[in-house]
């Protein structure tokens, strides 16, 4: 069974970092291609970034272009976000999922982050 | 970008009916759409991909059509387990896109 469990959310202040993790199992890691989605309190879906299955392929949403950082770990089967700067508006909750063509054909149970003084 | 734009926001339908959500894409998308479900507290989930084709496990009550810019998802027999939002999303061009969703209950 394909499982992705997010860890590291939390409250943050406006300007400070944080780095969630993603842990896969069920499936060859290695072999897709995954990305960061997230949603907004009582809002829509908005892609974050997303990292090629060898991870030498990296791409972000305009929002989050500079300030956030996808990587990967494929020996340990884990994807991770690292978010600095962050900002109010990047409340939301996170999830990681694997992605072919950037269909999410799998999706974590998500982690919340929010931003507040 | 490529704005998705779905509608209805919101749509109450009673156990058995047949149910339609549409999707509007600003430019030609050739199909490259997919549809999610998301249960309330849940993480969504693949319903539907390239405008027409069921994700693994999906009920066959759950189909889509469409080309162009238009598109739609129909719900069969509508079942208490489908109340849930709904998401149509792009992946034609970069970035990937979602539309604003359109939530499901039972009248």
């Amino acid at each position: 069974e394909v499982q992705l469990v997010e860890s590291g959310g939390g409250l943050v202040q406006p300007g400070r970092s944080l780095k969630l993790s993603c842990a896969a199992s069920g499936f060859t890691f290695s072999d897709y291609n995954m990305a960061w989605v997230r949603q907004a309190p009582t809002k829509g879906l908005e892609w974050v970034a997303s990292i090629s299955y060898g991870g030498s392929n990296t791409h972000y949403g305009d929002s989050v272009k500079g300030r956030f950082t996808i990587s990967r770990d494929n020996a340990k089967s884990t994807l991770y976000l690292q978010m600095d700067s962050l900002r109010s508006e990047d409340t939301a909750t996170y999830y990681c999922a694997r992605h072919f063509a950037y269909v999410m054909d799998a999706w974590g149970q998500g982690a919340s982050v929010t931003v507040s003084s | 970008d490529i704005q998705m734009t779905q509608s209805p926001a919101s749509l109450s339908a009673s156990l058995g009916e047949t149910v339609t959500i549409e999707c509007r894409a600003s430019e030609d998308i050739y199909s490259n759409l997919a549809w999610y479900q998301q249960k309330p507290g849940n993480s969504p989930q693949l319903l539907i991909y390239d405008a027409n084709s069921l994700a693994d496990g999906v009920p066959s009550r759950f189909s889509g059509s469409g080309s162009g810019t238009q598109y739609s998802l129909k719900i069969n027999s509508l079942q208490s387990e489908d109340v849930a939002s709904y998401f149509c999303q792009q992946y034609n061009n970069y970035p990937p896109t979602f539309g604003s969703g359109t939530k499901l209950e039972i009248k």
